[in-house]
């Protein structure tokens, strides 16, 4: 069974760095992309950028470069995402999920809430 | 970047009546468009993929139709589960991907 488990829910002060974790199972991790999706309170789906595992090529979109960094890690089956430095408006739920070979999202993570507040 | 546009942004209908989403891409995604269902408090999960193919043990009262620019989510008998949030991405080409802003369907 694909399985993409991610890390707990982080409460942070702006300014601080943080980095949350997916782990896949059930499948060769170096064979499928993993995409992360951003959810801001009440607001609808935002694609962020995707890393193929293999090679930890990544591609960001335009409203995420240069603000967070997506890496992995194939010998621990696990993606990540993370910021230097957080801002209040980072505050959202952030999914992984797994890129079919054809590149559309078949399977997600369970979510991690990252909440950013002084 | 391609805008994906839904509409419309709510759709009220009764138990077991159709329900018909659409989605439409700023430039033409062929047939790279999926649809993803959103119930509160959950993950996303994949409905449809290639604009009308379905996804593993998903119903068939759920399809998807269209190419290029212009979608379709059908759900031909509204059932109490398929109230939830229903978004439209589109895959074609390079990355980025994006999705539409979504449309909830409520029951009327």
């Amino acid at each position: 069974e694909v399985q993409l488990v991610q890390s707990g829910a982080e409460v942070k002060k702006p300014g601080e760095s943080l980095r949350i974790s997916c782990k896949g199972s059930g499948y060769s991790f170096t064979s499928y992309w993993i995409s992360w999706v951003r959810q801001m309170p009440g607001k609808g789906l935002e694609w962020m950028g995707r890393i193929d595992p293999r090679d930890s090529y990544t591609n960001y979109s335009p409203s995420f470069q240069g603000h967070v960094t997506i890496s992995a890690d194939k010998s621990l089956s696990t993606a990540y995402l993370q910021w230097s430095s957080l801002k209040a408006s980072d505050t959202a739920m952030y999914y992984c999920a797994r890129v079919d070979t054809a590149m559309f999202i078949d399977y997600w993570g369970q979510g991690t809430l990252v909440t950013v507040s002084s | 970047e391609i805008v994906m546009t839904q509409s419309p942004a709510a759709l009220s209908v009764s138990p077991g009546e159709r329900a018909t989403l659409s989605c439409r891409a700023s430039q033409s995604v062929n047939t790279n468009l999926a649809w993803y269902q959103q119930k509160p408090g959950q993950a996303p999960r994949l409905l449809i993929y290639g604009a009308s193919t379905r996804a593993t043990g998903i119903p068939a009262r759920f399809s998807g139709d269209g190419s290029g620019t212009e979608f379709t989510l059908t759900i031909s008998s509204l059932q109490s589960e398929d109230f939830a949030l229903y978004y439209c991405q589109q895959y074609s080409g390079w990355p980025p991907w994006t999705f539409g802003q979504g449309t909830k369907v409520e029951i009327k």
